[in-house]
């Protein structure tokens, strides 16, 4: 099992551009999760969804979009990139047990 | 959602065993509460997890009075490799029927361990 992958590792944009963040995983869990992290904070949720076709704002979704694919994927998407945006995002998915899994992460820096 | 209250940070000598105690004050009957481990430029890693009472498991205990307005991590013996940010996450419910969690992170408890 790979568990929770994403793509890519590093990306640097500017402002205006798009991109699209991915994300997978193996386990067969319902819930995803899309999460940004700022230097020295916690982490905070940008949208999440419950199951395959599904989708909820989080506590931070201005300037995002997201696409639960399938039940392995779910994919973030910047519109029009700002440096506001700059942050280290990661996806994790969640067991019925409450464990969430993470990924690894994808640093974004918005210049 | 429960608010979570941690100490920013803490210190400990190897061997030590250390106490990060949380505050939840507005937790509901359903809520858990969970303790993840992050390391620098690593997503986060679940640690534990509980309800009420002592739960241990083969990294830490932990301990949650029976009011549930506070939950105490516990690591025995720690290490330099224990050196990480812990998050104390207060949520529920439990199960994936299609139902959904949505959870905090706080700024955490930033762990040093000296050696």
């Amino acid at each position: 099992n790979a568990g929770v992958t994403q793509t890519p590792k590093f990306q640097v944009l500017k402002t205006g551009q798009s991109m699209t963040l991915q994300c997978a995983q193996d386990m067969n869990h319902n819930s995803m999760y899309w999460y940004r992290q700022d230097p020295g904070m916690g982490l905070r949720l940008i949208y999440y969804s419950a199951s395959e076709g599904t989708t909820d704002k989080g506590e931070v979704p201005n300037g995002y979009n997201v696409s639960r694919l399938n039940k392995r994927e779910f994919s973030l998407r910047l519109e029009s990139a700002a440096p506001s945006q700059t942050s280290v995002y990661f996806c994790a998915s969640r067991t019925g047990d409450n464990e969430q899994f993470f990924g690894p992460g994808t640093r974004l820096t918005v210049l | 959602l429960a608010k979570t209250t941690q100490p920013i940070s803490m210190d400990s000598y190897e061997g030590q065993e250390v106490n990060i105690t949380c505050s939840h004050n507005n937790i509901a009957t359903n809520d858990y509460i969970t303790w993840y481990q992050q390391f620098p430029s690593q997503g986060p890693r679940f640690i534990i997890q509980g309800y009420k009472t002592k739960v241990t498991n083969e990294v830490a205990s932990l301990f949650i009075p029976a009011d549930r307005k506070s939950s105490t991590l516990s690591l025995p013996r720690v290490s330099l490799s224990d050196t990480a940010v812990y998050y104390c996450l207060v949520g529920g419910p439990l199960g994936d029927s299609g139902g959904y969690q949505k959870v905090t992170f706080g700024t955490g408890t930033k762990l040093q361990v000296i050696p």
